[in-house]
């Protein structure tokens, strides 16, 4: 079982839809987590980092389910512009300081 | 500007050739790593380095080299490549090891293929 799993997708939303995203982790001691952005093989880039309370940033909100240990994304009024592939990171505690990516997940939104 | 710069950003080399990718940062951050990403599997971790002198293994060591003997800089050296090195590349820092409210900044990538 991988460490960090995502849905692939694709995600095919019309603007203005709600969608959202599912990372769950394998390490029930994993300590930071955080949704990154990336475009089409650039860098990626941070979008938000996830609390245990969960936290709110404009139409994106981040949510941590410990019990479940998984941590979810969403994004409302969905843009053209939020079409991306959003990445899950994870800081599992296992005695180094590992940062591990998920594989992904790829959103298109459409006109 | 906070920067971390990756050099090349594109090399085509061939099997066995020794090469470098140089990495730098200009924030004074503590944290440096390496990543490689290949298509369905996303960002694979490779090296880290928590401070000068201080470096460590990630998921996909087998093949590479790192240093850390400044600050600054943190290469990546392929001493034997093989085809199977082929991928995308990608520098990152960040102040302290990844938590809330600190970002990794990672390079612009470099794009690897070995024939």
């Amino acid at each position: 079982r991988k460490e960090v799993e995502q849905d692939p997708g694709p995600f095919n939303v019309p603007e203005g839809a709600t969608v959202a995203f599912n990372c769950t982790y394998s390490n029930s001691a994993s300590q930071s987590f955080f949704w990154y952005r990336q475009d089409c093989r650039k860098e990626p880039k941070l979008l938000m980092s996830v609390y245990s309370s969960g936290n709110e940033d404009g139409r994106f909100t981040a949510q941590l389910n410990r019990a479940s240990q998984y941590i979810s994304l969403l994004i409302r009024d969905s843009k053209l512009s939020d079409s991306a592939t959003y990445l899950c990171v994870v800081t599992p505690n296992t005695g180094g300081f590992k940062t591990i990516f998920g594989a992904g997940t790829r959103l298109f939104v459409k006109a | 500007e906070a920067q971390v710069t990756q050099n090349p950003r594109y090399l085509i080399t061939v099997t066995g050739k020794k090469l470098t990718v140089t990495c730098s940062q200009n924030m004074n951050h503590e944290y440096m790593s390496w990543y490689r990403q290949d298509p369905g599997l996303g960002l694979r971790q490779i090296y880290y380095s928590m401070n000068v002198e201080v470096t460590d293994k990630g998921d996909v060591p087998e093949g590479y080299k790192v240093s850390r003997k400044e600050k600054r800089n943190f290469p990546l050296i392929l001493e034997s490549p093989s085809p199977n090195q082929t991928s995308l590349y990608f520098c990152a820092s960040s102040l302290s090891p990844p938590r809330p409210g600190n970002t990794i900044y990672f390079g612009e990538g470099s794009w690897l293929t070995v024939v």
